[in-house]
């Protein structure tokens, strides 16, 4: 079963666009959510992460949503770049699980010129 | 300051042959991840290592088994190679800072099992 789902398997923005990636999640004992980047044979990189005690948080360009209730969150890319285009993958885990991630399926990013 | 790296970057098995990939990190950090990566999957976890001295199982240990060498080193041992493990190995290490945490990844390893 999977616990954390990202059904688009891909999106395509206009450069200069704002891009929403979503991400729902079935486990209510998650507490600590993740959005990693990763560029074809590369390792994934660290983009930007929430705890749920907040239902927001910024770092830049990258802005990462949590609704507790609806266990959904997404991550805003505004404004899009070129540069951007990759797959995202969320990620979620527990405090006291000894930091294991659950990953969802990706999210390819196209950001056209 | 190299993050982690994973050695080989590209192997190529017959199936039965058996074969370790090795993951060193220079971070000091405590826990040391492998997931594997399929196409249309997301990354899913193999192994981990809480501590130097500690393993675990995570979702998908069947067929391989771990060494945590010593803090920096942690070794994904596949026995009998199956079509099955052909996949994208990654090793991850974890960063925690208060309540914030993080995992950094290699650069992976692709293996072939024929």
């Amino acid at each position: 079963d999977q616990q954390v789902k990202q059904n688009s398997p891909s999106l395509s923005v206009q450069e200069g666009r704002i891009s929403i990636l979503n991400c729902d999640y079935t486990n209510s004992m998650f507490d600590y959510f993740l959005w990693y980047k990763k560029y074809p044979a590369e390792g994934p990189t660290f983009l930007i992460s929430i705890s749920s005690i907040k239902d927001k948080n910024e770092d830049g360009r990258f802005t990462v949503f949590l609704n507790k209730s609806a266990k959904h969150l997404s991550l805003h890319i505004v404004p899009s770049q070129p540069g951007d285009s990759a797959v995202y993958f969320c990620a979620a885990s527990s405090y006291n699980q000894g930091g294991k991630l659950i990953f969802g399926q990706g999210t390819e990013l196209s950001v056209k010129p | 300051n190299a993050g982690v790296t994973q050695t080989p970057k590209f192997q190529v098995l017959k199936t039965g042959q058996s074969m370790t990939l090795q993951c060193a990190q220079d971070m000091n950090h405590n826990s040391m991840y492998w997931y594997r990566q399929d196409p249309g999957m997301g990354l899913r976890l193999i192994y981990y290592s809480a501590s130097e001295g500690t393993t675990d199982k995570g979702e998908v240990p069947n067929g391989y088994n771990v060494s945590r060498l010593n803090k920096r080193e942690f070794s994904l041992r596949l026995e009998s190679a199956a079509p099955s493990q052909t996949s994208v190995y990654f090793c991850a290490s974890r960063r925690t800072s208060g309540t914030q945490e993080t995992q950094y990844f290699g650069p992976g390893t692709r293996l072939l099992v024929l």
